[in-house]
């Protein structure tokens, strides 16, 4: 159980395009997700919260206009990436965590590559 | 004071040894510690977890201790195996919530 997936798993992208990102959980309803920004050989730096059917918090430093975050159902959680430039390309990592729980289930990632 | 400072930064074992990471954390309002095994271009997995309450957890070969006066923990790897090679990351959160993670510790397990 608690199966969380991304898709898609890799992007390439020309700079100035939007891309998005779903993150779905599979068996459980996700009452929050959660959006993480990984660079090479780096930690995991949260980029925002979202609850289904509300607005995202955004960490101190994340463009909320350059990363949009959609939250429409307990099931899926969407990140676009607008008008993105190279220097957002990255690993993204949604997580998702079941109503009333503190685990956090993560999905594989997106590789995203901005030429 | 959100900082969790991991250690350390890589491990070399020998298969069938012991692999321990540590980490520190300042934040006393962190309830909720786990502990994530993640492969390169894959997402974290959740390995095992402990809450304040408890000062040592074992799952199968993986064991956390922690040390609540002392703000730290860590997790330690019995009968550690080429497969285990991977990096791990040690977090703390409040309850589930603004998790922060350590830096990673990669761990590389001889053969």
């Amino acid at each position: 159980g608690a199966v969380v997936s991304q898709h898609p798993s890799w992007v390439i992208c020309k700079s100035g395009t939007s891309v998005k990102i779903e993150c779905r959980s599979l068996d459980f309803q996700a009452t929050t997700m959660f959006w993480y920004r990984q660079f090479p050989k780096q930690s995991l730096m949260l980029m925002a919260t979202s609850n289904e059917g509300s607005k995202a918090t955004y960490e101190q430093g994340v463009e909320k206009d350059k990363f949009l975050i959609n939250h429409a159902s307990l099931t899926l959680s969407t990140l676009t990436v607008t008008s993105a430039h190279p220097e957002d390309s990255s690993f993204y990592i949604c997580s998702a965590i079941a109503g009333g729980g503190e685990t956090q289930y993560f999905g594989p990632g997106t590789r995203l590559l901005v030429l | 004071q959100q900082q969790v400072k991991q250690s350390p930064q890589s491990l070399i074992v020998q298969k069938g040894g012991i692999s321990i990471i540590n980490c520190a954390y300042e934040n006393t309002a962190f309830d909720y510690f786990p502990w994530y095994q993640q492969f390169p271009g894959k997402g974290p997995a959740l390995l095992i977890a402990i809450r304040p309450d408890v000062s040592e957890k074992k799952e199968g070969r993986f064991t956390i201790s922690f040390n609540k006066s002392a703000k730290q923990f860590s997790l330690h790897i019995m009968d550690s195996q080429p497969g285990d090679s991977a990096t791990y990351f040690c977090a703390a959160s409040i309850g589930g919530f603004k998790t922060i993670f350590g830096a990673g510790t990669r761990l590389f397990v001889k053969a």
